[in-house]
Order: structure tokens, then C-alpha cells, then sequence
């Protein structure tokens, strides 16, 4: 079946570092990628998306390229705010039959001034 | 922009008590889901709707149902709650074509004592 698998957390940060969330994912032909993000108290929200290989998804600094080959979909940003801090979750949809999101188990980050 | 509303943010329940959680989304969307997320686990799909009285269970279905009358409306419900179903719950919605993004309420977070 389809999975993903992500960095574990907690991750810290101090505001202006580089960051990388790793995510890895098995599945069935050509998934497509997202990221989602969560902030405090809310719901999640769609940060970016992949549909194909090679693809990169940006969004508010935030980018990941959907990489076939190593099978992974790691998010990176290239200098971090505090208003970053939330929890982030690697996603995918399979492109076989049905709609159904399959989640990794998302990583806390937090970024001190 | 599309809203995922959901009824309660906060319910607090006792064990046996029968628990309805409504959603609703307002951009006539096919798919409707029910999440939940609970920490170090992500999130689990509890059931999905992809019409009008349509349902498929998701990967976690047992101790719950879901009813879908109306395409807006997607409402969970705990027939007998228990303390294991303490949790924070998702809806979220999407169009039906493939590898559609999904738009998530802001959750209910319920607490079965």
C-alpha cells in the first residue's frame, strides 16, 4: 500500500537558518505530492503541490521537488521566520481509483528568534 | 475561496453518549472526508463520501458512521463514544478529478471523559 514516511521532530530553529523536512514516500505508480501545514489552533492548510516527476512546488519561500528516482518530496526553505512555526505533513494521493490522502506523521517546527 | 466550516471547535462527552460532528463546505464539492489526528500518528481517514449517500470507509472505520444527505453536509457520528475516541477531528473537501487538493476545516477537538 501506499505510505509516507517523514523526518521525525521535534525541530528547532533560529529565525533566518536554513531548513530541510525530509519525506519519503511508497506507492503505486505516479502519486501526487503536497505539503500541508498547520498552524496553532487551526486546521490544515495546502502549502504547495507536486503532480509529476521533476516537478517543484513553491509557496511563501517554501519548495520541494517531486523526485521519482530517490522517491522522496523534502521541503526546504532558505531562511526561516518565527511565523513558520507550525507542524508540517508530507502527503500523497495515488493516481489509482480513489481520492484518498495518505499522510506522514508530521513534524513539529519551531523557530526561535 | 473555499470554507470547510466545521459545528463544534471544542466538545466535551461522556463514555456511552451518542456524538453527531457536522461539516460543511460551500464550493460544491464531491468528496468529503473525515479525519482524525492524534499525535505521533498523523492522520487517519476515517471515512470518505464521494456523492450525495455515498461512502466508502477509510482506513480506521470502526466506531463511527457517517451520513451524507445533502453534498454540502458531511456529519460524523460516534454511536456510543468512548475515551479511545478522544481526539481532534478533520473535515475536508475536494473536487472529484484526480489528485485534487483537499480544503480542511479548522477541526473539532473532542474530549470523551
Amino acid at each position: 500500500g501506499n505510505s509516507v514516511t517523514q523526518m521525525e521532530g521535534p525541530v528547532t530553529l533560529s529565525e533566518e537558518a536554513f531548513l530541510t523536512i525530509n519525506c519519503t514516500y511508497t506507492a503505486t505508480g505516479y502519486p501526487s505530492l503536497f505539503w500541508y501545514v498547520q498552524y496553532p489552533g487551526e486546521g490544515l492548510q495546502l502549502l504547495l503541490k507536486a503532480t509529476k516527476a521533476d516537478d517543484k512546488g513553491s509557496n511563501k519561500g517554501f519548495e520541494a521537488t517531486y523526485r521519482k528516482e530517490t522517491t522522496s518530496f523534502h521541503l526546504e526553505k532558505g531562511s526561516v521566520q518565527v511565523s513558520d512555526s507550525a507542524v508540517y505533513f508530507c502527503a500523497l494521493i495515488s493516481n489509482f481509483g480513489n481520492e484518498k490522502l495518505t499522510f506522514g506523521t508530521g513534524t513539529r517546527l519551531t523557530i526561535i528568534p | 475561496d473555499v470554507k470547510v466550516t466545521q459545528s463544534s471547535r471544542y466538545l466535551v462527552k461522556r463514555t456511552g453518549e451518542k456524538v453527531f460532528l457536522e461539516c460543511v463546505q460551500d464550493m460544491d464539492h464531491e468528496n468529503m472526508f473525515w479525519y482524525r489526528q492524534d499525535p505521533g500518528l498523523g492522520l487517519r481517514l476515517i471515512y470518505f463520501s464521494y456523492d450525495v449517500k455515498m461512502k466508502e470507509k477509510g482506513d480506521i472505520p470502526e466506531g463511527y458512521s457517517v451520513s451524507r444527505e445533502k453534498k454540502e453536509r458531511f456529519s460524523l457520528i460516534l454511536e456510543s463514544a468512548s475515551t479511545n475516541q478522544t481526539s481532534m477531528y478533520l473535515c475536508a473537501s475536494s473536487r472529484i478529478q484526480g489528485g485534487m487538493t483537499q480544503y480542511f476545516g479548522p477541526g473539532t477537538r473532542l474530549l470523551v471523559l
